[in-house]
């Protein structure tokens, strides 16, 4: 099956610092990855459709010039959290679809801001 | 606009008697449907879709779900649960006529719990 990877799985930051999560498709080409977060027991909040080789599309109320969504290869897109303050902390979750219609996701990332 | 509707927070289950999970969606035209499972501090794991065809789905670890055009449901559901069935479960829709535009509108999750 599809299997998509995102590293690190946990990091821990200071206040201010920027940090940047991989997400990777292992074994298929993917033109379009999305990007989640997640709070505690609740839903899953898209953030922004990253597609190869364009700018990404972010969400209504996210901030492009925080949040930065880079998708350089068709197995490579990456979300760098700048500037983090300990709101950003949270489970960010990494898509990308495969075929039209089959959407594989990453195992996660927990960020906590100290 | 799409949306997912779970309507119980949590399921309890006694181990080996069957489960379900509710789902209802709302799409404008015709829809492709999701179910998927996440464990805890995980990503989510697909467990099956609904695009056409026939209505039972069956999908992974003896999951199958039910697609009901005219009560715009797609319960998932299990014949005999097992404590590892535990996990939170999300359905999921896009809407078939968007194309390759159309994004996964979650539903907010239900808490499987699966008891001895």
């Amino acid at each position: 099956g599809a299997v998509v990877s995102q590293h690190p799985s946990r990091v821990i930051c200071k206040s201010g610092t920027s940090v940047k999560i991989e997400c990777r498709s292992l074994d298929f080409q993917a033109t379009t990855m999305f990007w989640y977060r997640q709070f505690p027991k609740q839903s899953l909040m898209l953030m922004a459709t990253s597609n190869e080789g364009s700018k990404a599309t972010y969400e209504q109320g996210v901030e492009k010039d925080k949040f930065l969504i880079n998708h350089a290869s068709l197995t490579l897109s990456t979300l760098t959290v700048t500037s983090a303050h300990p709101e950003d902390s949270s489970f960010y979750i990494c898509s990308a679809r495969w075929r039209a219609y089959e959407q594989y996701f990453g195992p996660g990332t927990r960020l906590t801001v100290t | 606009a799409q949306s997912v509707a779970q309507p119980e927070d949590q399921v309890n289950v006694a181990e080996g008697n069957p489960l379900t999970v509710k789902c209802t969606y709302s799409v404008s035209g015709n829809p492709y449907l999701f179910w998927y499972v996440q464990y805890p501090n995980r990503g989510l794991q697909f467990l099956l879709k609904y695009i056409t065809g026939d209505n039972l789905v069956k999908g992974s670890y003896g999951f199958e779900a039910e697609f009901n055009k005219s009560q715009t449901s797609f319960h998932l559901k299990k014949p005999s649960a097992l404590v590892s069935d535990s996990a939170l479960y999300f359905c999921a829709v896009r809407d078939f006529y968007a194309g390759t535009a159309s994004k996964l509108t979650f539903g907010t999750g239900t808490r499987l719990q699966v008891t001895l």
